[in-house]
């Protein structure tokens, strides 16, 4: 069975502008959280879906928003991208809401330039 | 944004050596997860912890969950080089189903 993919491995953005991340999540599970992971940190929450519903979500400004999709995939948006976003974004699947055996995927690292 | 504690925040050990590591926090917690993250890769799940006093093992790694439920332990023992990596306790807070709260991480560096 396929793990956690994400989509794409690394990618490059200028200051302002915006970027749209991809997760899908392993097969049959319902729930996607998204992580930020600066350089030397654990990771931070950013938001978790579950049955295409936002249950949770971290402190991070509005310019961080996410959905999910009917088949449980999800997108991470950070639109006007500042210097400070530049990170490992990360996507994890759980089988269900509050079923804390999250499973990571490999990660999107973003640099902000 | 919150982290756990972690100690020590980097190790040095040899081959074969036992390794001990611990995660604490001044409030209480409903799981506790033991993760391991390679550079440029994803956390892999080691070991997950659901009850106070859990003793948990997988292989060479074992876990324990606090009594107070406010910290969490995992220990290694005969590592090997593959055992390199930083690792990351992770729990869920009382009262948030939906997230986790990771820790500081504990970098471990294996010589032969």
């Amino acid at each position: 069975d396929a793990g956690v993919t994400q989509s794409p491995t690394h990618l490059i953005k200028t200051r302002g502008q915006h970027v749209t991340l991809r997760c899908s999540p392993i097969s049959g599970h319902k729930s996607v959280s998204w992580y930020q992971q600066v350089l030397g940190q654990g990771p931070q929450f950013i938001f978790q879906y579950y049955e295409k519903e936002e249950r949770g979500r971290g402190n991070f400004p509005d310019r961080f928003s996410a959905r999910q999709f009917p088949n449980y995939s999800s997108e991470l948006n950070v639109n006007a991208l500042l210097l400070g976003d530049s990170a490992l974004y990360l996507c994890a699947s759980s089988l269900l809401q509050g079923i804390n055996e999250a499973f990571f995927g490999q990660g999107t690292r973003l640099t902000v330039v | 944004g919150q982290q756990l504690n972690q100690s020590p925040q980097s190790m040095f050990i040899q081959e074969g050596e036992d390794v001990s590591m611990n995660c604490t926090s001044s409030s209480i917690f409903n799981t506790w997860l033991w993760y391991k993250q390679d550079p440029g890769e994803g956390p892999v799940l080691l070991i997950a912890l659901y009850k106070a006093g859990e003793l948990t093992s997988n292989g060479r790694l074992t876990a324990q969950f606090g009594i107070t439920r406010k910290d969490s332990f995992l220990n290694i023992s005969a590592s090997i080089p593959s055992d390199v990596g930083i690792y990351f306790c992770a729990g869920q807070l009382v009262g948030t189903a939906s997230k986790l709260t990771f820790g500081t991480g504990t970098r471990l560096q294996v010589t032969l």
